[in-house]
């Protein structure tokens, strides 16, 4: 199956810096999502991004599906950013079912 | 609209017990999926439900088994409860449409089994 490796596995940042967290996938996907889980539990959805570059505020995300790895990027990074990021991508064999990458532990320091 | 939510948040179990776990669906969609979260590691596919029957499993045995209601709600139960059944258990629910199928997630129940 399809393995998901995020790098770098742990991050720490202070207030204001910049990150770039890598998401690389061993086969071509149909679908790709980058989710923030917070210190509850909570996966938010932050893009769905199966191909090409979106921007939403201080985050971006770019997907080189050719080349099979995302990438996300945080500007000025805030205390709040911090929690587990992950990369999931859907198979194309329609299975339906989406697979986890490792995530990224962010903490970033005020 | 409303999101995604699941109940309960938190509960403790023995082993060999019984759980169901609830989730009910953002309005609109019609496709749920489970997923089990153990500490420190990403989700991993249960299963997921489109139209009250099951079209997608992962590595799970039998014991972990759901269902799916008109309403597009969705429960999750476990039998025979194991100690490495301890995980955050998380349920997403989308749209199946082509070039729609954005997972939105619930904040999950965290089920501990002594």
């Amino acid at each position: 199956g399809i393995q998901v490796e995020q790098s770098p596995p742990d991050l720490i940042l202070q207030e204001g810096a910049n990150s770039t967290l890598r998401c690389n996938f061993s086969d071509s996907v149909n679908n790709l999502q980058w989710f923030h889980q917070n210190p509850w539990g909570q996966l938010i959805n932050l893009f769905y991004i199966p191909s090409g570059t979106k921007q939403n505020g201080r985050l971006s995300a770019t997907t080189v599906a050719t080349e099979r790895y995302s990438l996300l990027y945080i500007s000025s990074s805030q205390t709040t950013d911090s929690g587990v990021y992950f990369c999931a991508v859907e198979p194309p064999s329609g299975t339906y079912k989406y697979i986890f990458g490792t995530g990224t532990r962010l903490k970033v320091l005020a | 609209e409303t999101g995604v939510t699941q109940s309960p948040t938190h509960l403790i179990k023995t082993r060999g017990q019984q759980v169901t776990l609830r989730c009910s669906s953002q309005s609109g969609h019609n496709t749920v999926s489970w997923y089990q979260q153990a500490l420190g590691q990403g989700p991993q596919f249960i299963f997921q439900y489109y139209r009250e029957e099951e079209n997608g499993r992962g590595n799970f045995p039998p014991r972990f088994s759901g269902l799916q209601f008109p309403n597009y709600s969705s429960e999750l139960n476990v039998n025979a409860l194991e100690l490495d059944d301890s995980a955050l258990y998380l349920c997403a629910s989308r749209l199946d449409r082509r070039g729609a199928n954005v997972l939105t997630f619930g904040a999950g129940s965290r089920l501990t089994v002594l």
